[in-house]
């Protein structure tokens, strides 16, 4: 299997603040990854697909980079919609597709 | 618009089989070209893929439930369904089903709101 390792498990920030999530694979997934966000009782939200593309409808201010093995989203201003669950999710692989453990955006 | 809405038992005794259905709405799963898969979310944790299949029948299953799931698709219905048989306490869970885009990209770009299995006797 591939696994997925989100960083930080919990960050505290601020509105309008500047924040950046870290994915890294266990092997080289080129860019099939993926970036969801989730907020509590509620299912999760495409934000990010092959890495970098927007999904639709998605706020310019989420961005995502990287490839290979280490992977980057990128909140350009903290809004306060923005307080959830991100997870990552590779699918270079169907056996299995595995996700991140999350990253939890708190209100610091 | 697409919509994804499970449906099924909320409570399941341990040992016993936990049958979901995920109805689609807003287009056809006959004549598209899409994987449909189900994920599940154990509560206060991370989210794992279950398992998914093509309109036409073709499969892909988590290896570490494989020999407990079936998934199948009913194009009559435009219904999808799981099966996970001899379940106990630790698939208790949000159980989301959920589509991937066409294209072969195995992401998941809508989703179902999810319904809450808990395993008890």
């Amino acid at each position: 299997d591939i696994q997925m390792t989100q960083s930080p498990s919990t960050l505290s920030a601020s509105v309008g603040d500047r924040v950046t999530i870290t994915c890294r694979a266990s092997q080289n997934i080129i860019t099939w990854l993926a970036w969801y966000q989730q907020k509590p009782g509620k299912a999760p939200k495409l934000l990010i697909y092959k890495a970098s593309s927007l999904g639709s409808g998605v706020p310019s201010r989420f961005s995502g980079s990287g490839s290979g093995t280490e992977f980057t989203l990128t909140i350009s201003s903290l809004q306060p919609d923005d307080f959830a669950t991100y997870y990552c999710q590779q699918y270079h692989t169907f056996s299995p597709l595995t996700f991140g453990g999350g990253t939890k955006v708190e209100i610091k | 618009q697409l919509q994804l809405q499970e449906s099924g038992p909320g409570l399941v005794k341990p040992s016993e089989t936990l049958s979901l259905t995920c109805t689609v709405s807003g287009a056809s799963i006959s004549r598209s070209s899409y994987f449909w898969g189900w994920v599940r979310q154990p509560p206060g944790k991370g989210l794992e893929w279950i398992a998914s299949i093509y309109y036409s029948g073709g499969t892909y299953y988590n290896p570490s439930l494989k020999s407990r799931v079936t998934i199948s698709v009913d194009t009559s219905e435009n219904q999808f369904s799981l099966q996970l048989r001899y379940v106990t306490a630790a698939d208790t869970a949000v159980y989301y089903c959920a589509r991937h885009p066409d294209g072969g990209h195995y992401y998941f770009d809508y989703w179902g709101q999810g319904t809450l299995v808990t395993v008890s006797s």
